[in-house]
This record gives C-alpha cells, structure tokens and sequence, in this order.
C-alpha cells in the first residue's frame, strides 16, 4: 500500500511571496489533514477535511493560508504571502474515515521564509 | 498553559537500557492516547494507541494511561540504536479527530 505522498520535499522563498505544497493521501482515505510542525515542536493542525468537505479550520491562519481538496482526493495548502514565521514542516495526513483514530503522516514539506 | 506538556529533552541512554518517556496534559476530556516516533525528517508514525486509562504492551514498548494525574507515559525495554528518534505523544477527545500534540522528546541510544 503506497503511503502519503507530498511535494515539494523542500522549498525556499523569500517572504511576501507565495507557495502551494501538494498530497496525494493513502488511496481510499475520506479524511485528510495539514499540520504545521515549527522546529522544535509538536505538529498542530491546520486544517481537516472529510471528502471534499472541511470539518475543523479553527487554527488555519485564513487571512494568509488557504486550502482545498477538490475531488476528495488530493489536496493543496497555499500560503500567500509568507512570513519568517511559516518557516516549518508542513505535514499532511489521512484516515480513513471519521471513525479510524490512526492518522497516516507524509514526510512533509520543508518551507524556509528568508 | 499548554494543553499538553513534553520534556523536549534531549534524552540520551545507554543501549538496553529501559526507558521512559513522559507527557502532562489539562484537558480531562482527553480520552484517547497515543506515542507517536518521528524519525529525522520523516513524518510521525503511529507506535501506540491507548483509550482511556490504563497500560498496554507490545513487545518491547509499553504505554500507561493514569487520568486522575493526567499523565501518561511510554516505556521502552531492551532499548536498540535504531529507536534513537524524536517521540511525540498526542492525546484527542471522543468523537472528534482533532489531535493534540506534546513538543516531542528526542531520544538518542547509544551503542
């Protein structure tokens, strides 16, 4: 069963200018999730979504970040512009449904803001 | 106040030596548990899952479950060079998918 997969692995930009990070979840999983991991840290999630449908996006920053998962399938997290402070890991994850507690994590996408 | 508490560490033992890692949370709605390890830049994989209180095994890992203190803990017996890694607890409430993470602990082991 391939695992989830996310792109770019790396990214650099300068801030103001923006960035969009892509996943293709585990085939089959309705649930689907983005988290920020600042070094250091714990992941803290961003923003989840059942099929096509978002459930919590009380800790995504709205006024810079942005989300969608058209389909049900894959997804993309854009932020715009960036700040020094989005420098992180950003981490998605499935599941397969409301009801599975294991989340299955990508390797995730390093952003540095210079 | 955070909802969940971590000693980041960095822990460092002696290869087969027991060891034990810890996580303090406030929220007593929390009703399921679990250790997740991260290795470096890697994501996190799920190593044990606990609901509610109590102790679980599997192999050489153990997870312990103690509500009334909230606090929960995760052992590891026999300990190798290859469980050198960061390890994350993370706690969420019944009926939601939310889950909450401590700061993560790096543990090296050294042979």
């Amino acid at each position: 069963e391939a695992g989830v997969a996310q792109s770019p692995r790396y990214k650099i930009i300068e801030k103001r200018q923006s960035v969009a990070f892509w996943c293709n979840p585990i085939s089959g999983h309705a649930t689907l999730y983005w988290y920020q991991q600042i070094l250091g840290q714990g992941p803290k999630l961003l923003i989840q979504f059942q099929n096509n449908g978002v459930v919590d996006d009380s800790q995504l920053p709205k006024d810079r970040f942005s989300a969608e998962r058209l389909k049900g399938v894959d997804s993309t997290l854009k932020i715009q512009p960036a700040k020094l402070e989005d420098s992180a890991v950003y981490l998605c994850a499935s599941s397969s449904g409301l009801s599975s507690y294991e989340q299955y994590f990508g390797p995730g996408t390093r952003l540095t803001v210079t | 106040q955070k909802e969940v508490e971590q000693d980041p560490g960095p822990l460092s033992v002696p290869e087969g030596a027991i060891v034990s890692l810890n996580c303090t949370y406030s929220n007593s709605a929390f009703q399921y548990f679990m250790w997740y390890r991260q290795y470096s830049r890697k994501g996190p994989e799920l190593l044990m899952y606990t609901y509610s209180s109590g102790n679980k095994e599997d192999g050489r890992f153990t997870a312990q479950v103690d509500k009334s203190s909230k606090y929960i803990s995760l052992f590891i017996r026999d300990s190798q060079p290859s469980d050198s890694a960061t390890y994350l607890c993370a706690m969420r409430v019944q009926g939601a998918q939310k889950l909450v993470f401590g700061q993560g602990t790096r543990l090296t082991i050294n042979p």
